[in-house]
């Protein structure tokens, strides 16, 4: 089946460690987008990539880091610069940027200790 | 910037009763989408909007996005326990081609 997935669902990691998270999509979009929902706080753009080997910065981009090496994968690293890490991360893709729906993968909960 | 209000931020309503989510734009929308996310899990899309006046239904659920193209409702009709969730909606950008999402309604259904 075509999706997105995101591994692993759940994360735990000590203060000051660097976590990357997985994001792998099987639909031959070319757009791939990283956001952060905290509560009551609804989706936050954090990166966004149009092409391989291009990203742009979305609105809260400071504390992590993004690749696009491949098509099909986008990997958020959560840096130690991050100073509230903590929250669900969720990654979507289009088969474009502008006026195409956004396939969300299921999430995954970073929790830092 | 533009930002979208999104209200009630949560609604309780009894099994088999209609209700209504609105989202408000501070700026004219281009593409209006709604999606609906259960606890902990990702998004899944509804619906998308991008002509004034326009209505789309699945099922029991529509949405309508108003002549003014600031405004968008999403109206379930006899509520039941499934609908319940989050609903979010998003708007395109424009030329920087990504979307900004509303804070969400918070959805319960007694059953």
């Amino acid at each position: 089946d075509g999706g997105i997935t995101q591994s692993p669902k759940y994360l735990f990691r000590k203060e000051g460690q660097n976590v990357t998270l997985s994001c792998e999509q099987n639909l031959n979009h070319d757009a791939m987008y990283w956001y952060r929902q905290d509560p009551g706080q609804g989706l936050r753009l954090i990166y966004y990539s149009q092409i391989v080997n291009d990203f742009q910065k979305g609105d809260i981009a400071e504390g992590y880091s993004v690749s696009r090496e491949k098509k099909e994968s986008f990997p958020l690293t959560v840096t130690s610069a991050q100073k509230n890490p903590t929250a669900f991360y969720l990654c979507a893709s289009s088969p474009g940027l502008i006026y195409n729906e956004q396939f969300f993968g299921p999430g995954t909960r970073l929790t830092v200790l | 910037s533009q930002e979208l209000e999104q209200s009630p931020q949560s609604l309780i309503v009894q099994e088999g009763k209609n209700l209504t989510i609105n989202c408000t734009s501070s700026k004219t929308l281009y593409g209006l989408y709604w999606y609906k996310q259960k606890y902990g899990e990702g998004l899944i899309f509804l619906m998308m909007l991008q002509k004034g006046g326009e209505e789309k239904s699945h099922e029991k659920i529509t949405a309508k996005l108003d002549e003014k193209k600031q405004q968008s409702s999403l109206h379930i009709t006899a509520s039941q326990p499934s609908h319940a969730g989050i609903y979010l909606c998003g708007a395109d950008r424009g030329s920087q081609g990504n979307l900004i999402f509303g804070k969400g309604t918070k959805l319960s259904v007694k059953p």
